[in-house]
C-alpha cells in the first residue's frame, strides 16, 4: 500500500462547478495535510493546510480531514479554468509524504 | 524577499558528465530537500537534510550526491552513474524535519522555482 494515494485523473469538470479532490493515507500517526498546487511546468505553490477534523474554508477552497477514515480532500467552488491543474496532497507524519497528485482541467 | 533560488533554470549535460544543480534559501529553515519530477509524475525524494552537515537518502538517491556545509544551501551533483537524469528538479526547505510533535504547519515545504536537466 503506497503510503499517500490520489486518483490520477484527469478529472473533467465544467467552468462554475465544484472540484473535488480526494487523498487517503496510510499512517494513522499523520499529523499535518497540505494541499499544493502545481502548474504545468512550474514548481509546487501551497494552497491550504489542515490539522484538526472537520472543514477548513479559504475563499473557493475547502479541505475536509477525516483521521478516523484516514482521508482528505479539497473542494474548490465556482471552478475556473485558472484552476486547470495537478493538485498534490501531502501528509506530514513520520516523514513529508507526497501523493502521485490528481490533474484537474476546467472547461470553459 | 525571503526564498528558494535554483540555478540554472535549464542545463545541458552531455552523456558521462557530472553536473551540479545549485539550491539557496534565505528562509532561515533548518531541513531541506531534493526531489526529481519526471513528465507526468509525482515528486520523488532524493535526499534530504535536516541539518548542517548531515542528510539522508531519499527513495532514488542511487547517482546522485548532496553536500549540506552551509544551512542556506544544498547543492544536488547528478553524476554519470545515473542512467536516465533528464528531468525537472526540485528543491524545497522547511522549518524542521517531520517528527512527532503537535500539529501545524511546521513541516510545510517551500519549493524553488525548480532546474530543468536535459542529457544530450
Amino acid at each position: 500500500q503506497k503510503e499517500v494515494e490520489q486518483n490520477s485523473g484527469p478529472l473533467s469538470v465544467p467552468e462554475g462547478a465544484i472540484a473535488s479532490l480526494n487523498c487517503t493515507y496510510s499512517d494513522r500517526g499523520s499529523q499535518s495535510f497540505f494541499w499544493y498546487r502545481q502548474y504545468s511546468g512550474k514548481s509546487p505553490e501551497l494552497i491550504m493546510f489542515i490539522y484538526s477534523n472537520g472543514d477548513k474554508e479559504d475563499g473557493r477552497f475547502t479541505a475536509q480531514l477525516n483521521k478516523a477514515s484516514q482521508y482528505v480532500s479539497l473542494l474548490i467552488r465556482d471552478s475556473q479554468p485558472s484552476d486547470s491543474a495537478t493538485y498534490l496532497c501531502a501528509v506530514s507524519g513520520q516523514n513529508f509524504v507526497f501523493g502521485p497528485g490528481t490533474r484537474l482541467s476546467v472547461l470553459p | 524577499d525571503g526564498g528558494i533560488t535554483q540555478s540554472p533554470k535549464y542545463l545541458f549535460r552531455k552523456e558521462g558528465q557530472n553536473v551540479t544543480l545549485s539550491c539557496e534559501q534565505n528562509l532561515n529553515h533548518d531541513a531541506m530537500y531534493w526531489y526529481r519530477q519526471d513528465p507526468g509524475q509525482g515528486l520523488r525524494l532524493i535526499y534530504y537534510s535536516q541539518i548542517v552537515n548531515d542528510f539522508q537518502k531519499g527513495d532514488i538517491a542511487e547517482g546522485y550526491s548532496v553536500s549540506r556545509e552551509k544551512k542556506e544551501s544544498f547543492p544536488l551533483t547528478v553524476t554519470s552513474a545515473q542512467k536516465n537524469p533528464t528531468a525537472f528538479y526540485l528543491c524545497a526547505s522547511s522549518i524542521g524535519a517531520p517528527g512527532p510533535r503537535e500539529p501545524s504547519s511546521y513541516n510545510e515545504q517551500f519549493f524553488g522555482p525548480g532546474t530543468r536537466l536535459t542529457v544530450l
